[in-house]
């Protein structure tokens, strides 16, 4: 059972507001990632951490930015939100495992943002 | 432009039938691909996986089946339960050893008592 958090998991919020969205995982995980994914649409990756002080950014360009502090947590910040930003916003964790590269990767239960 | 298909958006089958979803994909450096579950007001769940080195794995109630010349793979579920209701997602990763992964737009799965 994988164990990785996410909070809020709504938030309505004005445009202009900073936000900052929580993901924090007890499973000791070094790669750590952030997808954004709109109703009836693929995921899409926003980012992307290898390890503390490791962020990169991912397929799909986005104004969030990321860090990563501590191993277990990877929060996601909005500066400025804007409506463009309605979306909902999905944080995983991945390790190796029997040194091949399984690549599970293990979600939170997401945060759906509202921009008005 | 889109490297994982899932061409069809929805899938209703009768309970105790089995449930067969389709991926395509288009990226032939893909060499492991990943299902996932999603319940609504959930993340994706891990549900099984497999290598380009092999065509078939299989966990219980589902198996997964890879055609590597026809970039395709599918998931068989049999026989099918009210609980599998849910959102399923193919993904796929490119170089044993890379982590990204990319996904498909999904299929909703209903199964009907």
């Amino acid at each position: 059972e994988a164990d990785i958090y996410q909070t809020p998991r709504y938030l309505v919020i004005g445009t202009g507001k900073k936000i900052t969205l929580e993901c924090s995982q007890t499973m000791g995980h070094d790669k750590m990632y952030w997808y954004q994914q709109d109703p009836g649409m693929e995921l899409h990756l926003i980012h992307y951490s290898y390890g503390v002080n490791s962020t990169e950014k991912g397929d799909l360009s986005s104004e969030s930015t990321v860090s990563r502090i501590r191993t277990e947590h990877f929060p996601l910040t909005l500066e400025s939100a804007r409506p463009s930003h309605t979306s909902q916003y999905l944080c995983a964790s991945s390790e190796y495992s029997d040194g091949l590269a399984k690549n599970i990767q293990y979600f939170g239960a997401g945060t759906r943002l509202s921009v008005l | 432009d889109q490297q994982v298909k899932q061409n069809s958006p929805s899938l209703s089958v009768q309970e105790g039938r089995i449930s067969i979803l389709n991926c395509d994909y288009t990226n032939s450096m893909f060499d492991y691909f990943l299902w996932y579950k999603k319940y609504p007001a959930e993340g994706p769940t891990f549900l099984i996986s497999i290598s380009s080195i092999k065509d078939k794995n299989e966990d219980g109630r589902f198996t997964v089946f890879l055609n590597k010349s026809a970039k395709h793979l599918s998931l068989h579920i049999v026989p099918s339960q009210p609980g599998d209701s849910a959102v399923y997602f193919c993904a796929a990763s490119p170089n044993f050893g890379n982590e990204k992964l990319t996904f498909g737009t999904g299929t909703r799965l209903t199964i009907i008592p």
